[in-house]
């Protein structure tokens, strides 16, 4: 399986900040790689996906960039509703792994 | 468009289970539907995913032998079952479609739709 690593697992920040989560592959992966929001108790949310391509309704401030092994998604101008966990995952093979997560928590 | 899941149950150790997976306002026969566990406190697992038109099925290798995923076109439906739980298999476990998408550059997947969950509680 393709495994990806996100980093870092925990994240604090305040409200207006811009944070970058990092995301990599153990194989070239090209951009096959979606992120994911999911806040307690609900099922994740797309935020973007090929790396890059916002899903429609999603915010601006969030942004993706990649391709290959090391991936990136990016929140401009942190709001109070962007404090959650955020998922990578790759869908290039069969078997379409998530990353650990990254817990993005206020400061 | 929409995907919804059975309600919560309560097993013991060694009893069988099927969970189900209902699609509606879009053709759900044609788009495949994978499952996702996440157990309590942790990240996402993808443990499979089935074509429900064809019941052509891709397991992760870490669930292959553990569960079976099916489903039944004839109701739109997508199945997720134990022959044996185990007190490990207490979990929130989501179906979720995956959508293509086709640009110049090949076709794009993601999750777009999910259901809202269906937790497990294996307890003796």
């Amino acid at each position: 399986d393709i495994q990806l690593t996100q980093s870092p697992p925990f994240l604090s920040a305040s409200v207006g900040d811009s944070v970058t989560i990092t995301c990599r592959a153990s194989q070239g992966i090209s951009n096959s790689v979606a992120w994911y929001q999911q806040k307690p108790g609900k099922a994740p949310h797309l935020l973007i996906y090929s790396a890059f391509t916002l899903q429609s309704g999603v915010p601006s401030r969030f942004s993706g960039s990649g391709s290959g092994t090391e991936f990136t998604l990016t929140i401009n101008s942190l709001r109070s509703e962007d404090f959650a966990t955020y998922y990578c995952q790759q869908l290039y093979s069969s078997v379409q792994t998530f990353g650990q997560g990254t817990k993005l928590e206020i400061k | 468009e929409q995907l919804v899941q059975s309600g919560v149950e309560v097993k013991q150790p060694g009893e069988s289970l099927r969970i189900s997976c209902t699609g509606s306002g879009y053709n759900f026969n044609h788009q495949w539907i994978a499952w996702v566990r996440q157990k309590p406190g942790k990240g996402l697992e993808w443990m499979g995913i089935i074509y429900p038109s064809d019941s052509d099925t891709i397991y992760s290798p870490s669930f292959q032998g553990q569960v079976t995923i099916s489903a039944d076109k004839s109701v739109g439906t997508a199945y997720l079952q134990w022959s044996s739980l185990e007190a490990s298999d207490t979990a929130m476990y989501y179906c979720a479609r995956r959508t293509g998408k086709r640009s110049l550059l090949g076709v794009h997947y993601f999750f777009d739709l999910w259901g809202q969950g269906t937790l497990v509680t294996v307890s003796s």
